[in-house]
């Protein structure tokens, strides 16, 4: 199976600042017919499902403010908040779909310093 | 808008079985995908699988064999997971989730349905 390994576990960052989560894919994502890379990213509060954020790595489902970016090809992803809001407290996942079984990382608690 | 509505939570005895629902609204069903995902306590999110609300078809990830069973009723835009011989470690909240555009994306989830199998 993919496996997808993100880093820090947890981080805590003050308000305002920039928070970076990386993701790491066992391998390549990109679908070369296409030239998408077939990772996302996922953010989940406590006591509710998931919401997506980024899709194709790096773009913004609608709604999501523009603070959140994804970025990376292949196997080496990032996800930044670039000034963290105290509503960012929160798990955020990545997820591959390249290939089945789809795999999520298993996440990242952004917390606030 | 786009909802997906679980049903409540199930208490379960070791060896039982249950049907979860997932009741879709404000889009057409047939035209997008519904994946599983489960999410132990305290744990990560792990995708169990998808069905085709247009064929019917399953995918179930690895793991997901056997014991566990995606299906509809389009009649009432509704998917279904039904897991038998119920274990201790199937104690999780399961999502239910559209697939949007091309299915690879989930841009809208259900409130989960928690289960505990315990004796």
């Amino acid at each position: 199976d993919f496996v997808v390994t993100q880093s820090p576990d947890s981080l805590a960052v003050s308000l305002g600042e920039r928070a970076t989560i990386n993701c790491k894919s066992s391998q390549s994502v990109l679908y070369s017919s296409n030239n998408k890379n077939y990772l996302s990213w996922y953010q989940q509060k406590p006591g509710q499902p998931p919401k997506l954020l980024i899709y194709w790595a790096s773009t913004r489902e609608s709604g999501v403010p523009d603070r959140f970016s994804g970025s990376g090809s292949e196997t080496d992803f990032t996800l930044t908040i670039s000034s963290l809001q105290a509503e960012d407290v929160a798990v955020y996942y990545c997820h591959q779909y390249f290939t089945t079984p789809r795999t999520f990382g298993q996440g990242t608690k952004v917390e606030i310093k | 808008q786009v909802q997906l509505v679980q049903s409540g939570s199930e208490l379960k005895k070791p060896g039982a079985s249950v049907k979860l629902s997932c009741k879709a609204s404000g889009y057409s069903f047939t035209t997008s995908a519904i994946n599983w995902v489960r999410q132990a306590p305290g744990q990560g999110l792990e995708w169990m699988g998808w069905i085709n609300t247009n064929t019917g078809n399953p995918t179930y990830a690895q793991g997901f064999t056997g014991r566990f069973v995606f299906s509809l009723d389009t009649s009432v835009t509704t998917a279904y997971l039904q897991i038998g011989s119920l274990k201790t470690e199937d104690t999780a909240v399961y999502y239910c989730a559209r697939g949007k555009g091309d299915g690879y994306n989930y841009d809208s989830w259900g409130q989960g349905t928690l289960v505990t199998v315990s004796s």
